[in-house]
């Protein structure tokens, strides 16, 4: 599976939009990216994930660029609860064995 | 159950025994992890089954952890003779593995292991 880079810590308002970034440059045209996050060390959540088309659902949105090496998780606004580390990571759809998930970006809403 | 469903939930044990924590994935994945997470630590892959394949255990620690998985379904990871480093908390998911959404993984809560 393709490596991702995220920036270890970010800040965001509360009410506003929270854009994290994830940089995936040697994604492979099967590779799908995904988005997790985790609240005091409870089990990681899905978020989100998508393959070049942007995506949006009930929690947030994923915006992946045109040459797919890059992509931004969106969440439009952001709560108290939604503090917590976010994980980017490419895979494929189908198959293939585990997952890894990296130092995530600590995102912290400030009130 | 809807979700994964890990048991214990909290185990306090004291240095030297074993400990076995239960997985129940949910109903028709195909596969299962286990991971482990250390206070303020990331996630540590341990170990991945997949159907009827045999196991990926490249993330098992030591030869003191091993995990099965019975009749494509529950899991148990055993720790034997324990030790304080292995303190962390368990974390067991699961995915169908196959169809677009095949490799979105679902956790279970996790279960809280102090060795004292």
């Amino acid at each position: 599976d393709a490596k991702t880079t995220q920036p270890p810590s970010m800040d965001c308002a509360e009410g506003r939009a929270a854009n994290l970034p994830c940089n995936h440059s040697t994604i492979s045209g099967n590779e799908y990216v995904y988005w997790y996050r985790q609240i005091h060390s409870q089990g990681p959540q899905y978020i989100i994930h998508g393959l070049k088309n942007n995506e949006t659902n009930e929690m947030a949105s994923l915006i992946i660029t045109e040459d797919r090496k890059s992509s931004t998780l969106i969440l439009p606004h952001a709560t108290l609860r939604d503090t917590a580390v976010y994980y980017c990571i490419v895979r494929v759809a189908e198959g293939g064995n585990q997952f890894y998930f990296g130092t995530g970006t600590s995102l912290t809403v400030i009130p | 159950g809807a979700g994964v469903s890990q048991s214990p939930s909290n185990k306090v044990t004291e240095k030297g025994k074993d400990v076995e924590l239960r997985c129940d994935p949910i109903s028709g994945h195909t596969a299962l992890y286990w991971y482990r997470q250390s206070l303020g630590q990331g996630l540590e892959f341990l170990i991945y089954f997949q159907g009827n394949s045999a196991p990926d255990k490249s993330g098992l620690p030591s030869d003191r952890f091993s995990a099965e998985r019975t009749g494509g379904s529950v899991s148990t990871l055993t720790i034997q003779r324990t030790q304080q480093e292995d303190s962390a908390v368990y974390l067991c998911a699961s995915s169908l593995l196959s169809g677009t959404a095949g490799n979105t993984i679902y956790f279970g809560e996790g279960s809280w292991l102090t060795v004292v």
